[in-house]
């Protein structure tokens, strides 16, 4: 079955190096997603990431797919306070349309 | 381009009411789907629609139901309102090619 986990919450001090992680059970997975979240706001999609590859780096982005681990992570560099909101990790199955199958999200708070 | 715009952003409903609500996708994009977000289950999804078709659906009571009209426009209703509808309610627009699942600013339902 379908199941993401995350950890609950993460503290970063600004300018430094923030790694959220993830971890999926279904193998037919074909994207996996990371979706940000502020209070009071809908989600943004920041980056994806297809089933084949095992990097992809968006300016200060970076994301890793352990296939093997079914784990996949998030790195944000120089972190700002901005950064500061909910993140989501998310996986559509391999024909199954558009369904979206979320985390529970991981709550960043960035300090100064 | 514009985004996807969900009405209204806030509703309060009293229970036993029923409630509709509607998100405007993308254009272009022909693929709408909901969700529902609500801090004790996350985000969980609840329907897709493809040009006027319902191609996913989650699993929530028949009290939730959702249509798709020939512009791409879908609202979702949800009939005999209960305390445990009090929600986010969240709308994607997705393209016909490619797998990015493009987020409205939701609709925050009150039910008391």
């Amino acid at each position: 079955g379908e199941d993401v986990e995350q950890s609950l919450f993460l503290s970063v001090r600004e300018g430094d190096s923030s790694v959220i992680n993830c971890t999926y059970t279904d193998s037919s997975s074909t994207y996996l997603y990371w979706y940000k979240q502020e209070p009071g706001a809908g989600l943004q999609l920041l980056t994806y990431i297809f089933s084949n590859m095992d990097m992809k780096q968006d300016q200060r982005l970076t994301v890793l797919l352990n296939k093997k681990d079914k784990h996949l992570s998030l790195r944000i560099a120089d972190t700002q306070t901005g950064d500061s909101a909910i993140y989501f990790c998310a996986e559509i199955l391999t024909g199954g349309g558009n369904k979206l199958t979320f985390g529970t999200g991981t709550q960043l708070k960035v300090e100064l | 381009k514009a985004g996807v715009t969900q009405t209204p952003r806030y509703l309060i409903k009293t229970r036993g009411q029923q409630v509709t609500l509607s998100c405007s996708p993308i254009s272009g994009h022909r693929s709408v789907s909901w969700y529902q977000q609500t801090p004790g289950q996350g985000l969980q999804f609840l329907f897709e629609y493809f040009s006027e078709t319902q191609r996913n659906k989650g699993n929530f009571p028949g009290r939730f139901s959702g249509r798709q009209f020939s512009n791409s426009r879908s609202e979702m209703n949800v009939s005999t309102l209960e305390l445990g509808d009090s929600a986010l309610y969240l709308c994607a627009s997705s393209p016909d090619r490619g797998y990015e699942a493009f987020f409205g600013q939701g609709t925050r339902l009150t039910v008391v």
